[in-house]
């Protein structure tokens, strides 16, 4: 089983719509959790970390379930710009800095 | 802003060369890491540094080795080129952290072995 797993899509939404993404993480020593964006073609860059009370900011919100280590990101009035693939990614605590990342969503917003 | 840069977008090598991908970040990061990504399996990690002149096996170092002799400088050596290590390379760097610092990353240099 692999330690991060997201469902790799491709969902194909149409401009305006909400779009959720979500994610499962297996080691309950799990400490950090964050959304990092990738472009087609580009390196992937940190897009929000998720706290356990949730965060929000501006379309995005994303959220934290520790009991069933389960992680979400909602995109609401979906952009053309949003297309990108979307990687959920997760720290265990006093590792080195070491991140363990999921394979990725894809996201096709579409006129 | 945070830079990290890699010495080649492009790389074409054949079976069996000695293989080096250089990186570089300038905010005197702490940690350094070596990623491959492929299509289907996203990015694993290679290898990582946590200080000069030290390094961490990742989940799939076997073909690789790394060197780190400058903090700023990273570098990945295939020592023995193999059609299997064509890939995307991504090399990255974070501040010290226990639990994870933002990773920046370079923009990957793309391998093809023939």
């Amino acid at each position: 089983r692999k330690e991060v797993e997201q469902d790799p899509g491709p969902f194909n939404v149409p401009e305006g719509a909400t779009v959720a993404f979500n994610c499962t993480y297996s080691n309950s020593a799990s400490q950090s959790f964050f959304w990092y964006r990738q472009d087609c073609r580009k390196e992937p860059k940190l897009l929000m970390s998720v706290y356990s009370s949730g965060n929000e900011d501006g379309r995005f919100t994303a959220q934290l379930n520790r009991a069933s280590q389960y992680i979400s990101l909602l995109i609401r009035d979906s952009k053309l710009s949003d297309s990108a693939t979307y990687l959920c990614v997760v720290a265990i605590y006093n590792q080195g800095g070491k991140l363990i990342f999921g394979q990725g969503t894809e996201l096709s917003v579409k006129p | 802003d945070v830079k990290v840069t890699q010495s080649s977008r492009y790389l074409v090598k054949r079976t069996g060369e000695k293989v080096f991908l250089e990186c570089v970040q300038d905010m005197d990061h702490e940690n350094m890491f070596w990623y491959r990504q492929d299509p289907g399996l996203g990015l694993r990690l290679i290898y990582f540094s946590y200080d000069v002149k030290m390094k961490e096996k990742g989940d799939i170092p076997e073909g690789y080795s790394v060197s780190r002799e400058k903090k700023e400088r990273f570098s990945l050596i295939l020592e023995s080129a193999s059609t299997n290590q064509t890939s995307m390379y991504l090399c990255a760097s974070s501040l010290k952290g226990l639990a994870g610092d933002e990773q920046f990353f370079g923009p990957g240099t793309r391998l093809t072995v023939l």
